[in-house]
């Protein structure tokens, strides 16, 4: 009963690289989200999809792009990495909404140099 | 902007204490939820209470809600040291499409 994997846990990259951050569910829910977390603010919202084949920005999305690639599975795709997209990546998936409860991966730990 | 405001930031107890946290927010909201988050690990969904509850109990979890005051706290009866985490309070605002998480309380509960 996996729930929420995302991969990889860690990386580090150096400055203008690209990377693509994997995500998948497996409790059938509509909802995905992605969330960046910083010491001292709390979790960030960069984009999410409501359902499959639908995405939005969310708080902070610069620099980012996302892909429902199906039901199960959310990319996040940093394009060209700057220092300050340094954080701890989250995935999170709910049955329906904002209003349902959120399930979370473990995150990815990305280190830009 | 942040919408939930966790007090306090830091809290230390001794095991068999009870530990009682505190969220504030701006906005109307549909619902206010609670999550843990043990070191290096994702958040885990704790409890949600609706606009319209005042209490919410789950084992040894106690969810107050005032909606006149925007405030919900959380009280740990009984803490263990198993429940070492960061909590942090997110709230459904009325009219915005999002879940917005506080900053968080730091819980440590010594054996």
């Amino acid at each position: 009963n996996a729930g929420v994997t995302q991969t990889p846990k860690f990386q580090v990259l150096k400055t203008g690289q690209s990377m693509t951050l994997q995500c998948a569910q497996d409790m059938n829910h509509n909802s995905m989200y992605w969330y960046r977390q910083d010491p001292g603010m709390g979790l960030r919202l960069i984009y999410y999809s409501a359902s499959e084949g639908t995405t939005d920005k969310g708080e902070v999305p610069n620099g980012y792009n996302v892909s429902r690639l199906n039901k199960r599975e959310f990319s996040l795709r940093l394009e060209s990495a700057a220092p300050s997209q340094t954080s701890v990546y989250f995935c999170a998936s709910s049955s329906r909404g904002f209003g349902q409860p959120q399930h979370f991966g473990d995150g990815t730990r990305l280190s830009i140099l | 902007s942040q919408q939930g405001e966790e007090d306090p930031q830091a809290l230390s107890i001794q095991e068999g204490e009870n530990a009682t946290m505190n969220c504030s927010y701006k906005t109307s909201i549909n619902n206010l939820q609670w999550y843990r988050q043990n070191s290096g690990r994702g958040l885990v969904h704790l409890i949600l209470i609706r606009s319209n509850e005042r209490e919410k109990h789950s084992g040894r979890l106690r969810v107050t809600l005032d909606t006149s005051k925007k405030s919900s706290s959380l009280l740990i009866t009984a803490s263990r040291a198993a429940d070492t985490a960061s909590y942090f309070c997110a709230t459904d605002p009325f009219d915005t499409d999002k879940l917005i998480f506080g900053t968080g309380t730091r819980l440590q509960v010594f054996p």
